[in-house]
Order: structure tokens, then C-alpha cells, then sequence
């Protein structure tokens, strides 16, 4: 259950404002993950990274940002151009545990536009 | 790409019956089917996994079964308790690039006392 962390967990912004939210994990993980939930939405991809100094965009990119610097962690930058970031953001990473090559999710942060 | 369908939205079952959940997938090349739990405010969480190459799994009150062919896949849980209420997601994917992982939008399910 542990190994990856999310802050902060509720997080407000002003309109027009950039914001970032941290991901972190030590479990050694190559491949990092961001999901955006909204309420009666399954998770959508925003970003994945499958090692450092590589990311893709994935299904919801635009207005988002990226960075993997480093393997540890994968934060990710809600710009000012998304227009409706009000959600539930979830980070995961991925690897081998009990047989399964799966992903993991951290805690989440919540983002409310104010 | 891969689209994962999932029915029903919300379940409503009495402590000690059964639920079942559905899932379709489009994408004939995935392999991977796990399932999430999620509580409210909370992480989702694996529950249970199936590989495209057995037809179902079981671990305690719970058990998934997998119909390649017809590409669709189910989440049993028996004995229902009301520590079972939470949303279950599906998802599907390529077993060593899920990458391309595709979730489902999530079944709400409620267990009576």
C-alpha cells in the first residue's frame, strides 16, 4: 500500500494560475503514471513516463505538464490553459508484485479551482 | 485503441448475497485484466488480476472470469459485506506495456446490512 506518495492531498488555485502536484515513489519503479478522475469517470491518462527523461502524452494531455528528472519522481504541472482542472488526480507506478506487472496508485490530490 | 466498457453504474445488493460486475473490452491484443476497489477518498487498490491464458481466478470471495472471445469479463463477489461498498473499476491491458492501460468508468456498490 505504501511506496508512493501524492502531495499535497487538497490543493486550491486561483483561475489563471500554474500549479504542481508531487508524485514520489521508492519502490524502484522504471514506468510512472498520471490519471485524472472526475465523479462517474473511469481514470483517464494524462502523462506517462516508462524511464527518466522520457515521457509521452496520453489520452487528456493538453493543459498539462511533465517532468522525469529523476526515477523517484514524476511531477505534474496543471498549467492555466487547462480549462476545467477541478478533479481528482491520482499518480501510479508500475512493477512486479506478487506475480502481477500491474500499477500502483498513490494517495491522490484533490484540485479545486477556486 | 482499447475501450473498456462497465455495467452496471451502481449496484445495491443485501449483506451476504452475491454482486457481479461486467466488463467489455475492444482491443483483441490485451491480456491483462485487473481489478481495482476504491473507497471513498481513497487510492484504488488491486483486488485481483486474470491473464488471457486461464478463464477465471479466485482468491477468498472472490473471483473473475475472463471470455476471450466474446472479450468480455466479470468480477464475482460472494457473501457480500458492507465493507465491500466502494467503487470497483476494470481495466485492460497488454500484460508487459500497460501503457495503454484502459479502465473502466466504475461500478458503485453498495452493500445493505
Amino acid at each position: 500500500d505504501g511506496g508512493i506518495t501524492q502531495s499535497p492531498k487538497y490543493l486550491f488555485r486561483k483561475e489563471g494560475q500554474n500549479v504542481t502536484l508531487s508524485c514520489e515513489q521508492n519502490l524502484n519503479h522504471d514506468a510512472m503514471y498520471w490519471y485524472r478522475q472526475d465523479p462517474g469517470q473511469g481514470l483517464r491518462l494524462i502523462y506517462y513516463s516508462q524511464i527518466v527523461n522520457d515521457f509521452q502524452k496520453g489520452d487528456i494531455a493538453e493543459g498539462y505538464s511533465v517532468s522525469r528528472e529523476k526515477k523517484e519522481s514524476f511531477p505534474l504541472t496543471v498549467t492555466s490553459a487547462q480549462k476545467n482542472p477541478t478533479a481528482f488526480y491520482l499518480c501510479a507506478s508500475r512493477g512486479l508484485q506478487g506475480g502481477s506487472d500491474t500499477q500502483y496508485f498513490g494517495p491522490g490530490t484533490r484540485l479545486t479551482v477556486l | 485503441g482499447e475501450n473498456v466498457e462497465q455495467h452496471p453504474s451502481t449496484l445495491s445488493v443485501q449483506e451476504g448475497d452475491s454482486a457481479v460486475i461486467k466488463c467489455t473490452y475492444s482491443d483483441s491484443a490485451s491480456n491483462y485484466f485487473p481489478w481495482y476497489k476504491q473507497e471513498l477518498g481513497k487510492r484504488p487498490q488491486l483486488i485481483i488480476d486474470i491473464r488471457s491464458n486461464v478463464g477465471e481466478k479466485k482468491d477468498q470471495r472472490i473471483a473473475v472470469t475472463l471470455n476471450k472471445t466474446a472479450k468480455h469479463f466479470s468480477l464475482h463477489i460472494t457473501e457480500t459485506q458492507p465493507e465491500d461498498s466502494a467503487v470497483y473499476f476494470c481495466a485492460a491491458s497488454q500484460m508487459y506495456n500497460n501503457n495503454d492501460m484502459r479502465f473502466g468508468a466504475g461500478t458503485r456498490l453498495t452493500v445493505k446490512p
